[in-house]
């Protein structure tokens, strides 16, 4: 089946820096990614649909100058969390479909200290 | 949006079947009804779609009521790789893409 893979699986950075998130469909092209943020014990909460070659679209209370989407290829989507603080710190997932299954990564878990 | 409604948590002993039910009763007649399953620290993984008929694959079945207000997950033999949370998903078409919104989803329990 298809697969979509996210890198990096963890990553640790110091607040106030900038980390960026990959999401790549491996085996189809996804013109519509979306990403998901998961804080412990709870669900999945939409932050954003990823278009290529144009703006990403934000779900509402998601700042779009903090959460920064850049969809430059049809495999490839990228989340940049800028000027990261502790309470950042999630699981971040994103998510591309085919037909009517979506396919998501393997999530991306972000520790801001 | 169209929300559904899922028990928190069940419980089910190893090879017997488990029913997962979902209520939603705000259904539109274009929302297909979508089941994914997160295992701890991973992504979600698909599950099974329908919109009217019952629908079976190799993972699961899912019943879908007359009136499409309810559904049902059916796993015929539970196994402890089967300990997951189950999200019932209603796809919503916004802006010309189809995008899912999990609701909290039922945390189900295997016992050996």
């Amino acid at each position: 089946g298809a697969v979509v893979s996210q890198h990096p699986s963890r990553v640790i950075c110091k607040s106030g820096t900038s980390v960026k998130i990959e999401c790549r469909s491996l085996d189809f092209q996804a013109t519509t990614m979306f990403w998901y943020r998961q804080f412990p014990k709870q669900s999945l909460m939409l932050m954003a649909t990823s278009n290529e070659g144009s703006k990403a679209t934000y779900e509402q209370g998601v700042e779009k100058d903090k959460f920064l989407i850049n969809h430059a290829s049809l495999t490839l989507s990228t989340l940049t969390v800028t000027s990261a603080h502790p309470e950042d710190s999630s699981f971040y997932i994103c998510s591309a479909r085919q037909g009517a299954e979506a396919f998501f990564g393997q999530g991306t878990r972000l520790t801001v200290v | 949006d169209a929300k559904t409604t899922q028990p928190n948590s069940m419980e089910s002993n190893e090879e017997e079947p488990v029913h997962l039910p979902c209520n939603h009763s705000t259904i539109s007649g274009t929302d297909y009804i979508h089941w994914y399953r997160q295992l701890p620290s991973q992504g979600p993984e698909y599950v099974i779609h329908g919109l009217t008929s019952n629908v079976n694959n190799r993972m699961a079945s899912l019943a879908i009521a007359e009136d499409r207000k309810s559904s049902t997950l059916i796993l015929h033999r539970a196994t402890l790789r089967d300990a997951a949370v189950y999200y019932c998903i209603l796809s919503l078409t916004q802006g010309g893409s189809e995008k899912l919104v999990f609701g909290k989803g039922t945390k189900l329990t295997v016992n050996p």
